[in-house]
């Protein structure tokens, strides 16, 4: 089945706490994204890859980092967790030619 | 700046019957992507519906379909036929090439019996 997966779904952490949301796709995707939506702000961009070793930063980009090693895989890190990053987090991928971005299930963080 | 107003925070609709959502853009591009997303209470962003600002036909799939009319920059969503299983929040949503999709903050829909 083709499909865009997060680990974890659900996470609890304390301020700090360093951790890391994988997403991998199986569909062979060059584009990769990441997302987080909160109440009243709709998605908002916190980076995107165009391929392997390709990232770029987003609108909300402070306190994340993301690698792209492998063209399925585009982990989200937070070195230093802060309560201002509870959020839900979507990964997305699309082809390039579709310009048509499919997401994975989301990954609700909060911090502590 | 390119932004995405949706203007109706909630809307309700009666089972079988139609309703349309709300959406205007705003870009200086001439060539970009519009879509429509569906969240249902699963917290999954499901795509509903596409258009390519260079196509004047408007996109159909199946109970879904929009209007877009490109001089106004506005994107409405009509949904026929309405489902319990439509009840969910829907963002419009567009981009102008890969560097990033904007999304509106979104409607949320009820559909009652």
């Amino acid at each position: 089945e083709a499909q865009v997966t997060q680990n974890p779904r659900y996470l609890i952490t304390v301020t700090g706490k360093k951790l890391t949301v994988t997403c991998s796709q199986n569909m062979n995707h060059e584009y990769m994204s990441w997302y987080r939506q909160d109440p009243g702000l709709g998605l908002r961009q916190i980076y995107y890859s165009m391929n392997v070793e390709v990232t770029d930063k987003g609108d909300v980009p402070e306190g994340y980092k993301v690698s792209r090693k492998e063209k399925r895989n585009f982990p989200l890190i937070l070195e230093s967790p802060s309560p201002n990053q509870t959020s839900l987090y979507f990964c997305a991928s699309s082809p390039l030619e579709l310009f048509t971005q499919y997401f994975g299930p989301g990954t609700r963080l909060t911090v502590l | 700046a390119q932004t995405v107003t949706q203007s109706q925070p909630e809307m309700s609709v009666q089972e079988a019957e139609t309703v349309t959502l709300s959406c205007t853009y705003d870009t200086s591009e001439n060539n970009y992507y519009l879509f429509w997303y569906k969240q249902p209470p699963s917290r999954q962003m499901i795509l509903v519906i596409r258009q390519e600002a260079y196509k004047q036909q408007n996109a159909t799939e199946n109970r879904f379909s929009v209007n877009f009319q490109k001089a106004a920059k506005s994107f409405s969503l009509k949904i026929s036929d309405s489902q319990l299983g439509d009840t969910a929040m829907y963002f419009c949503a567009f981009n102008t090439g890969f560097q990033k999709l904007v999304f509106g903050t979104g409607t949320r829909l009820l559909v009652s019996p």
